[in-house]
């Protein structure tokens, strides 16, 4: 079953302390990309990668890194996180991004981080 | 100013009722109009592309149409299991430049 995976689901964390959020497809997709919801505000960009070790800011980079070592994995990385970085987080993936205007994203199921 | 705009924001109908979902955009260089259905607790689920003035795309009970400055979603005698939040999200650019922007959703709640 095509699907992009993220993992946690869930997680409730302290301030400072690092943690990553795995994302991966299984559709051999170029394109990846992490997103934040918050309620008011929509959908907002964080970073995207238009292939392996090709990566971009999105429009609400700070506080942030990624990496693409691997076509199908993308992970978010929160080297000291704090509180306004408390969302839901979703990762989506495409075939292409530039080739292909008409290409839809497929996203995760999204990750709920709450930070104290 | 939002680039994006969906209206309303929130919507309620009776089963059966048909209406109509907005999403007006003022970007330039339209390369795409996407419609996504989300329900509560999952992630956003592809419903249609958009691609010129004068397209229409049909799923269902879904009707998605588009003109030079605005996206309409149709929603022909909606049932329960309608009820979710709809986004639109607009790809704008070209060359090696392209952006995807989502407008914020209209939560629609259709009762039985």
């Amino acid at each position: 079953e095509a699907q992009v995976t993220q993992n946690p689901r869930y997680l409730i964390t302290v301030t400072g302390k690092k943690l990553t959020v795995t994302c991966s497809q299984n559709m051999n997709h170029e394109y990846m990309s992490w997103y934040r919801q918050d309620p008011g505000l929509g959908l907002r960009q964080i970073y995207y990668s238009m292939n392996v070790e090709v990566t971009d800011k999105g429009d609400v980079p700070e506080g942030y890194k990624v990496s693409r070592k691997e076509k199908r994995n993308f992970p978010l990385i929160l080297e000291s996180p704090s509180p306004n970085q408390t969302s839901l987080y979703f990762c989506a993936s495409s075939l292409s991004f530039m080739g292909a205007p008409n290409q839809p994203q497929h996203f995760g199921d999204g990750t709920r981080l709450s930070i104290l | 100013e939002d680039q994006v705009t969906q209206s309303p924001e929130a919507l309620r109908l009776q089963e059966g009722e048909s209406s109509s979902l907005n999403c007006s955009y003022t970007v330039s260089g339209l390369r795409g109009l996407f419609w996504y259905r989300q329900d509560p607790g999952k992630g956003p689920e592809f419903l249609f592309t958009l691609y010129s003035a004068g397209e229409e795309k049909e799923k269902e009970r879904l009707k998605a149409t588009l003109t030079k400055k605005e996206s309409f979603l149709h929603i022909t005698a909606p049932k329960p299991e309608d009820s979710a939040t709809y986004l639109c999200a607009v790809k704008e650019g070209g060359g090696s430049n392209y952006k995807l922007t989502f407008g914020k959703g209209t939560l629609l709640t259709v009762n039985p």
